[in-house]
């Protein structure tokens, strides 16, 4: 139980190109999905925090107009990287949980490696 | 700044041993604590998780909370070479809602 989805594994695109990377609950429903970005050799940095049918909630210097989230539904919440550009190449990982709360754990996606040129 | 603190390593043990990791916290107000163990380019994966103190045990793994001295374990038993990755320490931070992260200790179990 507790499958997280997330597509696509790997981009690779011209500086200037929007990505979307989506991240979906596969056997349960996901009040809370959670985004982070990993660089090499460091740990996770979360970015923000969705929950379906609301705002999200941007960590202190991540750009939201840069990094546009979604979460329509239950299962399914987006991450658009607009505009992208080399330094925003990343390891980027989604989460989910069923409550969002401290009582329940995350379970995370495989992640999307993002490589702009 | 609420932290989570935890040794890089490496830490290296012979197959068949104990591995033990741990992990400090510096907000009292945390309830909860995830293990999570993440392979070289993967997305991490949970381990376990402890509320309460003292030991929570499944398999091969124990975690070990102690509030007061702010600390928490994990004890790998029997170890394999497939248990050689990064182990991530993390927080629930309850007036934030989110996870505080350690940085990770780096195991190498050798054959």
């Amino acid at each position: 139980g507790a499958v997280v989805s997330q597509h696509p594994s790997r981009v690779i695109c011209k500086s200037g190109t929007s990505v979307k990377i989506e991240c979906r609950s596969l056997d349960f429903q996901a009040t809370t999905m959670f985004w982070y970005r990993q660089f090499p050799k460091q740990s996770l940095m979360l970015m923000a925090t969705s929950n379906e049918g609301s705002k999200a909630t941007y960590e202190q210097g991540v750009e939201k107009d840069k990094f546009l989230i979604n979460h329509a539904s239950l299962t399914l919440s987006t991450l658009t990287v607009t505009s992208a550009h080399p330094e925003d190449s990343s390891f980027y990982i989604c989460s989910a949980s069923t409550t969002g709360g401290q009582d329940q754990p995350q379970h995370f996606g495989d992640g999307t490696r993002l490589s702009i040129l | 700044q609420k932290e989570v603190e935890q040794n890089s390593g490496p830490l290296s043990v012979p197959e068949g041993a104990i591995a033990s990791l741990n992990c400090t916290y510096s907000d009292r107000g945390s309830q909860s604590f995830f293990w999570y163990r993440q392979y070289s380019g993967k997305s991490p994966e949970l381990i376990m998780f402890i509320y309460s103190n003292g030991d929570k045990e499944d398999g091969r793994f124990t975690a070990q909370l102690n509030k007061a001295s702010q600390y928490v374990s994990l004890l790998i038993r029997d170890s394999q070479p497939s248990d050689s990755a990064t182990y991530l320490c993390a927080a629930w931070a309850g007036n934030n809602r989110k996870l505080i992260w350690g940085l990770g200790t780096s195991l190498a179990v050798n054959p």
